[in-house]
Protein backbone atom coordinates (compact mmCIF):
# COMPACT_ATOMS: atom_id res chain seq x y z
CA UNK A 1 0.00 0.00 0.00
CA UNK A 2 0.88 3.44 -0.44
CA UNK A 3 3.07 5.01 2.21
CA UNK A 4 4.55 8.00 3.62
CA UNK A 5 8.14 8.44 4.85
CA UNK A 6 8.38 11.72 7.29
CA UNK A 7 11.45 13.51 8.52
CA UNK A 8 13.11 13.92 11.15
CA UNK A 9 12.20 11.62 13.19
CA UNK A 10 12.82 13.89 16.32
CA UNK A 11 14.34 17.47 16.86
CA UNK A 12 15.37 19.13 19.93
CA UNK A 13 15.55 22.97 19.10
CA UNK A 14 15.91 26.48 21.36
CA UNK A 15 13.32 28.29 21.61
CA UNK A 16 13.26 31.23 18.39
CA UNK A 17 14.34 28.83 16.10
CA UNK A 18 12.94 27.83 12.95
CA UNK A 19 11.76 24.39 12.43
CA UNK A 20 11.71 22.35 9.07
CA UNK A 21 9.92 19.09 8.44
CA UNK A 22 8.97 17.16 5.83
CA UNK A 23 7.62 14.42 4.40
CA UNK A 24 7.95 11.95 0.88
CA UNK A 25 6.01 9.27 -1.16
CA UNK A 26 6.88 6.71 -4.15
CA UNK A 27 3.46 7.53 -5.30
CA UNK A 28 1.01 10.30 -5.68
CA UNK A 29 -1.21 11.96 -3.57
CA UNK A 30 -4.15 13.69 -3.76
CA UNK A 31 -3.84 15.92 -0.78
CA UNK A 32 -1.83 16.88 1.97
CA UNK A 33 -2.73 17.35 5.98
CA UNK A 34 -0.26 18.38 8.67
CA UNK A 35 -1.50 17.08 11.90
CA UNK A 36 -0.27 17.74 15.67
CA UNK A 37 -0.74 15.52 18.76
CA UNK A 38 -0.19 16.44 22.14
CA UNK A 39 -0.03 13.68 24.52
CA UNK A 40 -2.80 12.01 25.93
CA UNK A 41 -4.65 13.95 22.91
CA UNK A 42 -5.78 13.14 19.63
CA UNK A 43 -4.66 14.88 16.22
CA UNK A 44 -5.02 18.46 15.46
CA UNK A 45 -5.76 19.48 12.06
CA UNK A 46 -2.75 22.30 11.13
CA UNK A 47 -2.85 22.92 7.54
CA UNK A 48 -4.70 21.26 4.60
CA UNK A 49 -3.64 21.18 1.09
CA UNK A 50 -5.40 20.15 -2.16
CA UNK A 51 -3.35 21.30 -5.65
CA UNK A 52 0.45 20.33 -6.55
CA UNK A 53 2.36 23.79 -5.90
CA UNK A 54 0.16 25.10 -2.79
CA UNK A 55 1.89 26.90 -0.35
CA UNK A 56 -0.40 27.69 2.68
CA UNK A 57 0.24 29.58 6.42
CA UNK A 58 -1.64 29.12 9.54
CA UNK A 59 -0.03 31.67 11.66
CA UNK A 60 3.98 30.66 12.10
CA UNK A 61 3.15 27.81 10.70
CA UNK A 62 3.91 27.30 6.76
CA UNK A 63 3.59 23.92 4.61
CA UNK A 64 3.55 23.11 0.76
CA UNK A 65 2.26 20.89 -1.21
CA UNK A 66 5.49 19.43 -3.60
CA UNK A 67 4.87 19.76 -7.20
CA UNK A 68 5.14 16.39 -8.05
CA UNK A 69 2.19 15.96 -5.23
CA UNK A 70 5.12 12.93 -3.64
CA UNK A 71 6.47 15.34 -0.75
CA UNK A 72 5.31 17.77 1.50
CA UNK A 73 6.71 20.17 4.14
CA UNK A 74 6.19 22.17 7.22
CA UNK A 75 7.76 25.11 8.46
CA UNK A 76 7.41 26.81 11.91
CA UNK A 77 8.99 30.24 12.42
CA UNK A 78 10.24 31.79 15.65
CA UNK A 79 9.12 28.50 17.36
CA UNK A 80 7.49 28.62 21.39
CA UNK A 81 7.65 25.79 24.25
CA UNK A 82 3.95 25.13 23.35
CA UNK A 83 5.08 23.78 19.76
CA UNK A 84 6.22 20.72 21.58
CA UNK A 85 4.42 17.75 20.67
CA UNK A 86 4.31 15.64 17.80
CA UNK A 87 3.48 16.34 14.04
CA UNK A 88 2.15 14.26 11.73
CA UNK A 89 1.73 14.13 7.90
CA UNK A 90 -1.19 12.76 6.62
CA UNK A 91 -2.34 12.46 3.24
CA UNK A 92 -5.51 11.04 0.95
CA UNK A 93 -3.59 8.38 -1.93
CA UNK A 94 -5.25 7.32 -5.10
CA UNK A 95 -8.99 5.85 -5.11
CA UNK A 96 -10.46 8.57 -3.23
CA UNK A 97 -11.66 6.07 -0.50
CA UNK A 98 -11.09 8.92 2.08
CA UNK A 99 -9.08 7.62 4.03
CA UNK A 100 -6.14 9.44 5.37
CA UNK A 101 -2.37 7.75 5.31
CA UNK A 102 -0.11 8.88 8.31
CA UNK A 103 3.55 9.27 8.47
CA UNK A 104 5.93 8.12 11.32
CA UNK A 105 5.48 11.51 12.91
CA UNK A 106 8.11 14.22 14.09
CA UNK A 107 8.91 14.66 17.62
CA UNK A 108 9.38 18.09 18.64
CA UNK A 109 10.71 19.34 21.51
CA UNK A 110 11.83 23.43 22.56
CA UNK A 111 14.32 24.40 25.01
CA UNK A 112 13.20 27.52 26.45
CA UNK B 1 -20.00 22.86 18.34
CA UNK B 2 -19.08 19.66 20.14
CA UNK B 3 -15.58 17.29 18.17
CA UNK B 4 -15.33 14.23 17.78
CA UNK B 5 -16.44 12.19 21.16
CA UNK B 6 -15.16 9.03 21.84
CA UNK B 7 -15.82 7.54 24.93
CA UNK B 8 -14.30 5.85 27.40
CA UNK B 9 -11.09 7.64 27.39
CA UNK B 10 -9.55 4.74 29.47
CA UNK B 11 -10.62 1.10 28.98
CA UNK B 12 -8.94 -1.54 30.92
CA UNK B 13 -9.84 -5.48 30.09
CA UNK B 14 -8.74 -9.04 30.71
CA UNK B 15 -7.10 -11.29 28.66
CA UNK B 16 -10.36 -12.62 26.87
CA UNK B 17 -12.69 -9.86 28.01
CA UNK B 18 -14.73 -8.05 25.21
CA UNK B 19 -13.58 -4.21 24.60
CA UNK B 20 -16.24 -1.93 23.46
CA UNK B 21 -15.32 1.92 21.95
CA UNK B 22 -17.68 4.50 20.86
CA UNK B 23 -17.40 7.36 18.94
CA UNK B 24 -20.06 9.83 18.33
CA UNK B 25 -18.62 12.26 14.88
CA UNK B 26 -19.01 16.07 14.89
CA UNK B 27 -22.68 17.24 14.06
CA UNK B 28 -23.16 17.21 10.42
CA UNK B 29 -20.32 13.99 9.97
CA UNK B 30 -21.59 10.90 8.70
CA UNK B 31 -18.36 9.36 7.84
CA UNK B 32 -16.53 7.51 10.36
CA UNK B 33 -13.00 6.40 10.80
CA UNK B 34 -11.05 3.77 13.55
CA UNK B 35 -7.35 3.94 13.64
CA UNK B 36 -5.11 2.68 15.86
CA UNK B 37 -2.11 3.89 17.55
CA UNK B 38 0.64 2.06 19.40
CA UNK B 39 3.58 3.94 21.75
CA UNK B 40 5.86 6.13 19.41
CA UNK B 41 3.93 5.35 16.09
CA UNK B 42 2.18 6.82 13.68
CA UNK B 43 -1.93 6.14 12.79
CA UNK B 44 -2.77 3.02 11.30
CA UNK B 45 -6.15 2.54 9.76
CA UNK B 46 -8.46 0.37 10.29
CA UNK B 47 -11.96 0.88 9.11
CA UNK B 48 -14.14 3.49 7.37
CA UNK B 49 -17.95 3.71 8.03
CA UNK B 50 -20.71 5.59 6.64
CA UNK B 51 -24.15 5.66 8.29
CA UNK B 52 -24.97 1.58 8.22
CA UNK B 53 -22.27 0.68 5.73
CA UNK B 54 -18.49 -0.78 5.75
CA UNK B 55 -16.79 1.57 2.79
CA UNK B 56 -13.60 0.15 3.66
CA UNK B 57 -12.28 -2.37 5.92
CA UNK B 58 -8.75 -2.83 4.83
CA UNK B 59 -6.87 -2.18 7.89
CA UNK B 60 -9.26 -4.15 10.23
CA UNK B 61 -7.90 -7.60 11.52
CA UNK B 62 -10.39 -10.24 10.00
CA UNK B 63 -10.43 -11.98 13.42
CA UNK B 64 -11.97 -10.87 16.62
CA UNK B 65 -12.32 -7.00 15.34
CA UNK B 66 -15.35 -5.58 13.85
CA UNK B 67 -17.17 -1.96 13.38
CA UNK B 68 -20.59 -0.43 12.92
CA UNK B 69 -22.11 2.66 12.44
CA UNK B 70 -26.03 2.47 12.72
CA UNK B 71 -28.56 4.36 11.77
CA UNK B 72 -28.97 6.00 15.41
CA UNK B 73 -26.60 6.11 17.84
CA UNK B 74 -22.61 6.13 17.92
CA UNK B 75 -20.21 4.11 16.14
CA UNK B 76 -19.05 0.97 17.71
CA UNK B 77 -15.68 -0.20 17.28
CA UNK B 78 -15.70 -3.78 19.05
CA UNK B 79 -12.64 -6.07 20.21
CA UNK B 80 -13.45 -9.75 21.28
CA UNK B 81 -11.59 -11.79 23.41
CA UNK B 82 -9.01 -8.88 23.73
CA UNK B 83 -4.51 -10.14 23.72
CA UNK B 84 -1.94 -7.94 25.26
CA UNK B 85 -1.33 -7.08 21.38
CA UNK B 86 -4.63 -4.82 21.48
CA UNK B 87 -3.03 -2.94 23.80
CA UNK B 88 -2.94 0.92 21.92
CA UNK B 89 -4.68 4.30 21.64
CA UNK B 90 -7.76 4.12 20.03
CA UNK B 91 -8.91 7.08 17.39
CA UNK B 92 -11.99 8.02 15.58
CA UNK B 93 -12.00 10.48 12.86
CA UNK B 94 -15.11 12.18 11.41
CA UNK B 95 -15.37 13.91 8.17
CA UNK B 96 -18.40 16.06 6.35
CA UNK B 97 -18.26 14.23 3.33
CA UNK B 98 -15.80 11.43 1.19
CA UNK B 99 -12.84 11.55 -0.95
CA UNK B 100 -10.51 14.57 0.09
CA UNK B 101 -12.43 16.07 3.07
CA UNK B 102 -9.80 16.39 6.45
CA UNK B 103 -10.62 14.12 9.17
CA UNK B 104 -11.45 15.52 12.91
CA UNK B 105 -10.11 13.66 15.10
CA UNK B 106 -11.59 12.47 19.00
CA UNK B 107 -9.25 12.66 21.73
CA UNK B 108 -8.81 8.73 22.01
CA UNK B 109 -9.76 5.40 24.14
CA UNK B 110 -6.55 4.26 25.74
CA UNK B 111 -7.08 0.11 25.90
CA UNK B 112 -5.21 -1.96 28.02
CA UNK B 113 -4.95 -5.17 28.52
CA UNK B 114 -3.85 -7.08 31.51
Amino acid sequence: GQQLNQSPQSMFIQEGEDVSMNCTSSSIFNTWLWYKQDPGEGPVLLIALYKAGELTSNGRLTAQFGITRKDSFLNISASIPSDVGIYFCAGHGSGNTGKLIFGQGTTLQVKP
Amino acid sequence: NAGVMQNPRHLVRRRGQEARLRCSPMKGHSHVYWYRQLPEEGLKFMVYLQKENIIDESGMPKERFSAEFPKEGPSILRIQQVVRGDSAAYFCASSQSEGNSPLHFGNGTRLTVT
